[in-house]
């Protein structure tokens, strides 16, 4: 049972517009949640991370926002570029639960020049 | 540029084999990682440690696989007897841990490892 879910697996954009990832999780337990990013023949490198005191967060071109209520987050790119084409994880994890996180399946996001 | 590496990259092996596979943390990082990635799962924790203790490592099938920390610079995650079902990638993740889960985590570029 999929406790961080990403319902799609791929995404394509346009350089230049908005991507939008998005990311639901099950257990109300989770409080902290990270973004990331994955190229081919690479491990996984962090991206932007939201405590749940938060529902927004900001950094550059990449801003998370978080929904507890619907227990939904979603990670904007704005605006897109043909570097940001990769797979994009989701993390969820509890801070009494010390480090374990819960990742998603990914999305593969493909930025059409 | 401080990375982690892993050996070996690729890895092809029969079932019934033992497999081996060895992570170098970043210098300094005193926590460890160790996921497998399955295009059903996902990325899983198999196991962690912290100043080469171990101290999860529930993820993990215990009758075929362990994990240990020789030394500070050394991870090793080994699989025996191999099985196809455990054909994945491995990765190993290190960071510099103050005990919250939001210490980064520094991925290596993993162990690709099929098992036929």
């Amino acid at each position: 049972d999929q406790q961080v879910k990403q319902n799609s697996p791929s995404l394509s954009v346009q350089e230049g517009r908005i991507s939008i990832l998005n990311c639901d999780y099950t257990n109300s337990m989770f409080d902290y949640f990270l973004w990331y990013k994955k190229y081919p023949a690479e491990g996984p490198t962090f991206l932007i991370s939201i405590s749940s005191i938060k529902d927004k967060n900001e950094d550059g071109r990449f801003t998370v926002f978080l929904n507890k209520s619907a227990k939904h987050l979603s990670l904007h790119i704005v605006p897109s570029q043909p570097g940001d084409s990769a797979v994009y994880f989701c993390a969820a994890g509890n801070a009494g639960n010390n480090r374990k996180l819960i990742w998603g399946l990914g999305t593969s996001l493909a930025v059409n020049p | 540029d401080a990375r982690v590496t892993q050996t070996p990259r690729h890895k092809v092996t029969e079932m019934g084999q033992e497999v081996t596979m060895r992570c170098q943390p970043i210098l300094g990082h005193n926590t460890v990682f160790w996921y497998r990635q399955t295009m059903m799962q996902g990325l899983e924790l198999l196991a962690y440690f912290r100043n080469r203790a171990p101290l999860d490592d529930s993820g993990m099938p215990k009758d075929r696989f362990s994990a240990e920390m020789p030394d500070a610079t050394l991870a090793t995650l080994k699989i025996q007897p191999s099985e196809p079902r455990d054909s994945a990638v491995y990765f190993c993740a290190s960071g510099l841990s103050a005990g919250l889960i939001s210490d980064t985590q520094y991925f290596g570029p993993g162990t690709r490892l099929t098992v036929l």
